[in-house]
């Protein structure tokens, strides 16, 4: 069966400081791979998306940047991280053409 | 531009009744249509899916309702249990040129089922 890591489970971290969240997915290959953020009391924004390595495409612009070194792994990143980047981060995974999106359990960021 | 909005950020239901939550969207193209269910500190869970070419579909307790001329889609939920109460985001997709599945999702509606 196929499971979806993310970590830090949370994260207090200082403005300007760097960023870096990792997601790896295991059991399944070549999957297409999301980030999201919700930021409090809003709904779910994708930030990134990508179909294979090094092929990302960013859907807002911002102060964060994703990158798939390998297959089955997303990294999150900002080199330097602002207060509006506080959220719940979220990465996901499907399978090409497939509807639905499998979650992982996500990230509490708090920038202070 | 919010394509796809929940206005109820929150609903009370009894145990036992019936649970509707609403979505509207605005960009008829949509492919499919997904409702999930979310509890707090955790990644959303799928719960059920409509094809835009359908207007219901029902999987035990849960039934999905799409109204393509209205732009609306429903989840019902009956009858309503205990651990149902979490928030739930209606999402949208829109099929891309390479295969890679874009969703769009509502601000969510927190539903609380009273014992």
């Amino acid at each position: 069966s196929q499971t979806i890591h993310q970590w830090p489970a949370t994260l207090v971290q200082p403005v300007g400081s760097p960023l870096s969240l990792e997601c790896t997915v295991e059991g399944t290959s070549n999957p297409n791979l999301y980030w999201y953020r919700q930021a409090a009391g809003r709904g779910l924004q994708l930030l990134f998306y990508s179909i294979g390595i090094d092929q990302i495409s960013s859907e807002v612009p911002q102060n964060l940047s994703a990158s798939r070194p390998q297959d089955r792994q997303f990294i999150l990143s900002s080199k330097k991280l602002l207060l509006s980047d506080s959220g719940f981060y979220l990465c996901a995974w499907s399978k090409d053409r497939q509807v639905e999106q499998f979650f992982g359990p996500g990230t509490r960021l708090t920038v202070l | 531009d919010q394509q796809v909005k929940q206005n109820s950020p929150s609903l009370s239901v009894q145990e036992g009744r019936i649970s509707i939550l609403n979505c509207d969207y605005t960009n008829s193209m949509f492919d499919y249509f997904l409702w999930y269910k979310k509890y707090p500190a955790e990644g959303p869970t799928f719960l059920i899916s409509i094809s835009s070419i359908k207007d219901k579909n029902e999987d035990g307790r849960f039934t999905v309702f799409l109204n393509k001329s209205a732009k609306h889609l429903s989840l019902h939920i009956v009858p309503s249990q205990p651990g149902d109460s979490a928030v739930y985001f209606c999402a949208t997709l829109l099929e891309g040129n390479f295969g890679n599945e874009k969703l769009t999702f509502g601000t969510g509606t927190r539903l609380t089922i009273i014992p």
